[in-house]
């Protein structure tokens, strides 16, 4: 089935960086866009940014240029969002999620959420 | 980047009640407006596309409507499944944003 898997729980501590993985399986991985969507706990969700997978062309909110990269592997249909400088505030569910252009771009398969904790 | 704003942030409502729940945007998107609902520990799901249409395998009872500013989720009659969190996005441009969010609570 059509499914995104990703990357299990990190912990982190201020300064460092940290890399989520989500593995696209049961469908053509070029064909849609991959976007990364963040949750604080007890927030709403935050739009981060989006990875073509065919040419791997990228777009980043203004919020975190610099410091977040977005990258693709296409001989194992992953997608790699990476996050460096971390701050406390960056404790999050991190989720990547596929765009379908014919649903006018909505999201309709979200990975299961990666945990990330910065703490000291 | 353009700002979502929903309405209410909250709401208690009973089984069976109909719902209402307001997106506004602050330049026009066209119809270019989702909706998603989000159980606790949960991925988001998406319930509405393109302003007003049905996600397959959505019940009926879930509907959108609006266009440029303006958009409305409706569920006519709530079941207890439908006790979650409720958000817009906008798809027209990037940034893609997202609305507050508006929890739906049992009265």
């Amino acid at each position: 089935q059509v499914q995104l898997v990703q990357s299990g729980a990190e912990l982190k501590k201020p300064g460092a960086s940290v890399k989520v993985s989500c593995k696209a399986s049961g469908y053509t991985f070029t064909t849609y866009n991959i976007h990364w969507v963040r949750q604080a706990p007890g927030q709403g969700l935050e739009w981060m940014g989006v990875i073509n997978p065919s040419g791997g062309e990228t777009s980043y909110t203004q919020k975190f240029q610099g410091r977040v990269a977005l990258t693709r592997d296409t001989s194992t249909s992953t997608v790699d969002m990476e996050l460096s400088s971390l701050r406390f505030e960056d404790t999050a569910v991190y989720y990547c999620t596929r765009e379908i252009a014919a649903l006018g771009g909505a999201f309709d398969i979200w990975g299961q959420g990666t945990m990330v904790t910065v703490s000291s | 980047d353009i700002q979502m704003t929903q309405s209410p942030s909250s709401l208690s409502a009973s089984l069976g009640d109909r719902v209402t729940i307001t997106c506004g945007a602050s330049q026009t998107i066209s119809s270019s407006l989702n909706w998603y609902q989000q159980r606790p520990g949960k991925a988001p799901k998406v319930l509405i596309y393109a302003a007003s249409t049905l996600q397959g395998g959505v019940p009926s009872r879930f509907s959108g409507s609006g266009s440029g500013t303006d958009f409305t989720l409706t569920i006519s009659s709530l079941q207890p499944e439908d006790f979650a969190t409720y958000y817009c996005q906008q798809s027209y441009i990037t940034p893609w944003t997202f609305g507050q969010g508006t929890t739906v609570e049992i009265k």
